[in-house]
């Protein structure tokens, strides 16, 4: 079965510092890859896709992802923090017609 | 970009009522629309799948009598928690998207407290 894995549930980084949260996922073609981030009481905002061509991708606020085939993994990075990156960050897949969600990492960001 | 409305944001109301809670597509139409249920500290449970003009899809688990929606229009899916409960209590967000090719947009969540 398609699942997605995000092995930290909790994170904390110093501002100004680097970031990379992992996801892992489980399916046997090339899914549909995104990255969701969601503030406190909010609904989700969709940081970046990946569908196909590049495996590194842009997004916005400064955020990458790179796809690695041989890894099925999916990790985002940032290069630099902000406090304002605190919050909690999803990533999905897309098997189909539905989107299946990993647990999330939660971000603290220390001055 | 493509904006996702959820309305209302919160809600509180007694054992027993009936709540409505709408997801509007702002400036794109939705073929699609999702229902997702999540818990404090949690990630995203889909509870059904609402295509405009046909029956939701339910997920396994989910009492379609308990959770009541409606895809009328293309900009338009309403989730009606029916003699809600104290254990209905949650955090209600829709998402909806153009088509299969796209991602999903999601509303900023409706708060539900049941008293």
């Amino acid at each position: 079965a398609q699942s997605v894995t995000q092995p930290d549930i909790h994170i904390t980084v110093s501002e100004g510092a680097s970031l990379e949260l992992r996801c892992n996922y489980s399916y046997g073609a090339t899914p549909y890859l995104f990255w969701y981030v969601q503030s406190p009481g909010q609904g989700l905002q969709l940081l970046l896709k990946y569908f196909s061509g590049d495996t590194l991708v842009q997004g916005i606020k400064g955020f990458e992802a790179e796809f690695k085939r041989s890894q099925s993994s999916f990790n985002l990075r940032k290069p630099s923090v902000h406090w304002s990156d605190a919050a909690e960050y999803f990533c999905a897949v897309l098997p189909g017609g539905k989107l299946i969600f990993g647990q999330g990492t939660e971000l603290s960001v220390k001055p | 970009g493509a904006v996702v409305s959820q309305h209302p944001s919160w809600v509180i109301c007694k054992s027993g009522t009936s709540v409505k809670i709408e997801c509007r597509s702002l400036d794109f139409q939705a073929t699609t629309m999702f229902w997702y249920r999540q818990f404090p500290k949690q990630s995203l449970m889909l509870m059904a799948t609402s295509n405009e003009g046909s029956k939701a899809t339910y997920e396994q688990g989910v009492e379609k009598d308990k959770f009541l929606i409606n895809h009328a229009s293309l900009t338009l899916s309403t989730l009606t928690v029916t003699s809600a409960h104290p254990e209905d209590s949650s955090f209600y967000i829709c998402s909806a998207r153009p088509d299969r090719t796209q991602p999903q947009h999601f509303g900023d969540g409706t708060r539900l407290s049941i008293l």
